[in-house]
């Protein structure tokens, strides 16, 4: 199988406080990681694209200062939204793919994050 | 710009019949199609994914891809009520280097 683990399920805090969520492929090694968003009754839109030992890619609209990613090994990915107001409450979860071509995207089972 | 267009629902089938979710893409070059299959509150979990024009069977399912006309479209057979979810369809432009771009999804229910 192609098992991503995501953690952790729910966090609620304050706003102002930085939230930190990882996201681990357990039983494959993956090059590339993506970090998704959901808004409720909305489509996953795609938030960055997070590259083994390098620098991730964010998309347009994307604030790269304040969702920040880092991806230190072929099986973690984490992203930490910093300073987080009750705007950036939503559904975060995390994708990663095997090396090669036509790999499909395994979800992890996101994070539910409120600010309060 | 990249659009994946999907009729929203609620598609409502009565079970034991054949459910059909359809997908338009707007980029030629996209080259992976995907349906991923989405309970209210979870995360997506993968259905299908084609890359070749022509029908890919699993199971139940069916996956159809035309390049010519940007369409993708699932068959679902025999459809189960444990089938009623949101139907994404999602795009990747490279093959796998890129993420996905979704359509808003169908919503679909199995009448019992």
């Amino acid at each position: 199988g192609a098992v991503v683990s995501q953690h952790p399920s729910w966090v609620i805090c304050k706003s102002g406080t930085s939230v930190k969520i990882e996201c681990r492929s357990l039983d494959f090694q993956a090059t590339t990681m993506f970090w998704y968003r959901q808004f409720p009754k909305q489509s996953l839109m795609l938030m960055a694209t997070s590259n083994e030992g390098s620098k991730a890619t964010y998309e347009q609209g994307v604030e790269k200062d304040k969702f920040l990613i880092n991806h230190a090994s072929l099986t973690l990915s984490t992203l930490t939204v910093t300073s987080a107001h009750p705007e950036d409450s939503s559904f975060y979860i995390c994708s990663a793919t095997r090396q090669g071509r036509f790999q499909p995207q395994h979800f992890g089972d996101g994070t539910r994050l409120s600010i309060l | 710009q990249k659009e994946v267009e999907q009729n929203s629902g609620p598609l409502s089938v009565p079970e034991g019949a054949i459910a059909s979710l359809n997908c338009t893409y707007s980029d030629r070059g996209s080259q992976s199609f995907f349906w991923y299959r989405q309970y209210s509150g979870k995360s997506p979990e993968l259905i299908m994914f084609i890359y070749s024009n022509g029908d890919k069977e699993d199971g139940r399912f069916t996956a159809q891809l035309n390049k010519a006309s940007q369409y993708v479209s699932l068959l679902i057979r025999d459809s189960q009520p444990s089938d009623s979810a949101t139907y994404l369809c999602a795009v990747n432009l490279r093959g796998g280097a890129d993420g996905l771009t979704f359509g808003k999804g169908t919503h679909l229910i199995i009448q019992p």
